[in-house]
């Protein structure tokens, strides 16, 4: 399966605290997105890593992407209660004929204030 | 920011009647998706459609499904005859550039389809 894994399932913390999140896959891919999704909305688009880079970052977001171990995480620095949401890998395939995403079974993280 | 939006935010629709969800991809996109989530499981890609036709549709994606972009703005997403199992959110998304680019996809905010 193509299809990203993520862990933990959930994660609690305290406002101020960073919250890490994996992502683990099993094929080749063009990249690699991460998205947000509050209760009951859409997907708000985080942060895309290349294949080709190891580390990204926006703001408090930090991405890093390991190819040779199929695996990336999103490190969330001094989370706030706004951070509350589900975040979601998704992978983008390396096939040429296909921009499909593949999304993971998503982190349901919840920030207490 | 220029957005994706979808309408209507939930529709609830008997067994067996038709149901047609809306979209307005963002403006200057080329491609065009539509993916589901069933309450509580993954998000799952149904199809993607650029120049007028359908690119890739998954295994989910069978005949009772059709994507239509009838004028400049709109992609829609019809279900012919709906089952209960087709309860679930359904997101449009779209992308700027060609296959393969690295551009993310832009997803909008879902429209809730309720089957009774």
């Amino acid at each position: 399966s193509q299809q990203g894994e993520e862990d933990p399932q959930a994660l609690s913390i305290q406002e101020g605290e960073n919250a890490t999140m994996n992502c683990s896959y099993k094929t080749s891919i063009n990249n690699l997105q991460w998205y947000r999704q509050n209760s009951g909305r859409g997907l708000v688009h985080l942060i895309l890593i290349r294949s080709n880079e190891r580390e990204k970052h926006s703001g408090r977001l930090r991405v890093t992407l390991d190819t040779s171990k199929k695996s990336s995480s999103l490190l969330i620095t001094a989370s706030r209660a706004a951070d509350t949401a589900s975040y979601f890998c998704a992978l983008a395939g390396r096939s040429y004929n296909t921009d499909k995403l593949i999304f993971g079974t998503g982190t349901r993280l919840q920030v207490f204030p | 920011e220029p957005e994706v939006t979808q309408t209507p935010s939930h529709q609830v629709t008997q067994m067996g009647q038709e149901v047609i969800l809306r979209c307005v991809p963002i403006s200057n996109h080329l491609y065009f998706y539509w993916y589901r989530q069933i309450l509580g499981q993954k998000v799952e890609f149904l199809v993607s459609f650029y120049n007028n036709e359908i690119s890739e549709k998954s295994e989910i994606f069978d005949d009772q499904f059709s994507v239509e972009r009838p004028d400049g703005s709109n992609f829609t997403l019809k279900i012919r005859s709906t089952k209960l199992e087709d309860s679930a959110m359904y997101f449009c998304a779209s992308k700027r550039q060609s296959l393969n680019s690295n551009q993310p996809q832009h997803f909008g905010d879902g429209t809730r389809l309720s089957i009774l």
